[in-house]
């Protein structure tokens, strides 16, 4: 069920600076999601796009899609300690009750 | 609102013991349940899903099964434990014939001696 790929796997940037992870997925997908997992804890949904749109926002985070490339990037504008965190997206086909899921970003935010 | 429930949070146990895990959601009927492994710094691997009672899919044949009595409970066990079985254990759901966002539990970390 690990079909995705994500890069970078680990990013270290100071608090305040943006954070770009992106993501490739090999079939083609109804959404594509992202989730938060702090360190030994549960992942968190943040962010669903859909196959039909490009970007979408909540708050400060930005996904984009571009179904031609098969990829997605999440960008955490502003980033603080607290976003310290490891990012998974993963991808849903339509008629898949399964979720295929990348390897994931270990972010971290120095204060 | 919804809520998902697991226990215990940690366990530890001998190489040959058995297993049980359980999951609880509350707030919905008829969820698509799952259960997931993560090894230290990794991705998730699907183990089970379940899209009603007694309805199981085994992703990775392996000495685990799991079993959803109850149209809100499901359960990972082993009849014998392995090194190889330690691990962080992830309970989801999902409502029922969605393909949107699934809903994690706590986790249970898992280590096997």
């Amino acid at each position: 069920s690990q079909q995705g790929e994500e890069d970078p796997q680990a990013l270290s940037i100071q608090e305040g600076e943006n954070a770009t992870m992106n993501c490739s997925y090999k079939t083609s997908i109804n959404n594509l999601q992202w989730y938060r997992q702090n360190s030994g804890r549960g992942l968190v949904h943040l962010i669903l796009i859909r196959s039909n749109e490009r970007e979408k926002h909540s708050g400060r985070l930005r996904v984009t899609l571009d179904t031609s490339k098969k990829s997605s990037s999440l960008l955490i504008t502003a980033s603080r300690a607290a976003d310290t965190a490891s990012y998974f997206c993963a991808s849903n086909s339509d008629s898949n009750y399964q979720l295929i899921w990348g390897a994931g970003t270990k972010l971290i935010i120095k204060p | 609102s919804q809520t998902i429930h697991q226990w215990p949070a940690t366990l530890v146990q001998p190489v040959g013991s058995p297993l049980s895990l359980e999951c609880t959601v509350e707030g919905t009927s008829n969820p698509n349940l799952y259960w997931y492994r993560q090894a230290a710094g990794r991705g998730l691997q699907l183990l089970f899903y379940s899209v009603g009672i007694g309805q199981i899919s085994s992703e990775v044949p392996q000495n685990l099964s799991a079993s959803r009595p109850q149209d809100r409970q499901f359960i990972l066990s082993s009849k014998k434990l392995l090194l190889s079985d330690s691990g962080f254990y992830l309970c989801a759901w999902r409502r029922g014939g969605s393909i949107r966002e699934q809903f994690f539990g706590p986790g249970t970390r898992l280590t096997v001696l």
